[in-house]
């Protein structure tokens, strides 16, 4: 299993203003992935960070307004740019298992709201 | 990737068995079959995975029949603190994982 820190665990903003939360990872991963869910709402991918690359987007989201940083195999960062109340929503930092199966280890979120 | 279907809630109470059924009918063959919970305020956690028959392990069952079209997460014995989320996703690994709307499992007194 891996275990996956991260901060802040929740925030509230000003709209217009960024806010960057990290994920750490206790070992070394390949990729990293980002999501987010909105209030009562089900995950959706975000993108794919991986080590030594630009990060993968999917549709709907793009780097400049989530860039994503992956400066090393344990650690990342998404941040979310001029924010607005849309953009209130847990984001969640997850790696996959060691496993061929794909099991999928996510952190506890940071929930950002913003005012 | 194949998209899934589950009931958007379901209510039990303890002590019953409740069986969450999930449809995934363009699932492709190298596809694995996994399960995951969430709670409030938590990231979504590994329950149980399957390609075919029937999982078992401390938490849950799995059942998969022979077309796996189909599947059904059994939980035995709920207590309160099985009411979650649960999603079920169909995928050949855990790159690009797409989470459909989930089951809110509500069990009572």
């Amino acid at each position: 299993s891996a275990v996956i820190s991260q901060k802040p665990s929740r925030d509230i903003c000003q709209r217009g203003t960024s806010l960057t939360i990290q994920c750490q990872v206790d070992s070394q991963v390949t990729m990293m992935f980002w999501y987010r869910q909105q209030p009562g709402q089900s995950l959706t991918l975000i993108a794919t960070a991986n080590q030594g690359s630009e990060a993968t987007y999917e549709s709907g989201f793009v780097i400049d307004k989530f860039p994503i940083s992956r400066p090393n195999l344990t650690f990342s960062t998404l941040t979310v740019s001029n924010m607005s109340p849309e953009d209130s929503s847990i984001y969640l930092c997850s790696v996959p298992g060691q496993g061929a199966s794909g099991e999928l280890f996510f952190g506890e979120g940071s929930r950002l709201t913003v005012l | 990737l194949a998209k899934t279907t589950q009931p958007i809630s379901m209510d039990s109470y303890e002590g019953q068995e409740v069986n969450i059924t999930c449809s995934h009918n363009n699932i492709a063959t190298n596809d694995y079959i996994t399960w995951y919970q969430q709670f409030p305020s938590q990231g979504p956690r590994f329950i149980i995975q399957g390609y075919k028959t029937k999982v078992t392990n401390e938490v849950a069952s799995l059942f998969i029949p022979a077309d796996r079209k189909s599947s059904t997460l059994s939980l035995p014995r709920v207590s309160l603190s099985d009411t979650a989320v649960y999603y079920c996703l169909v995928a050949p690994g855990a790159d690009k994982l797409i989470f459909g709307t989930g089951t809110r499992l509500q069990v009572f007194p």
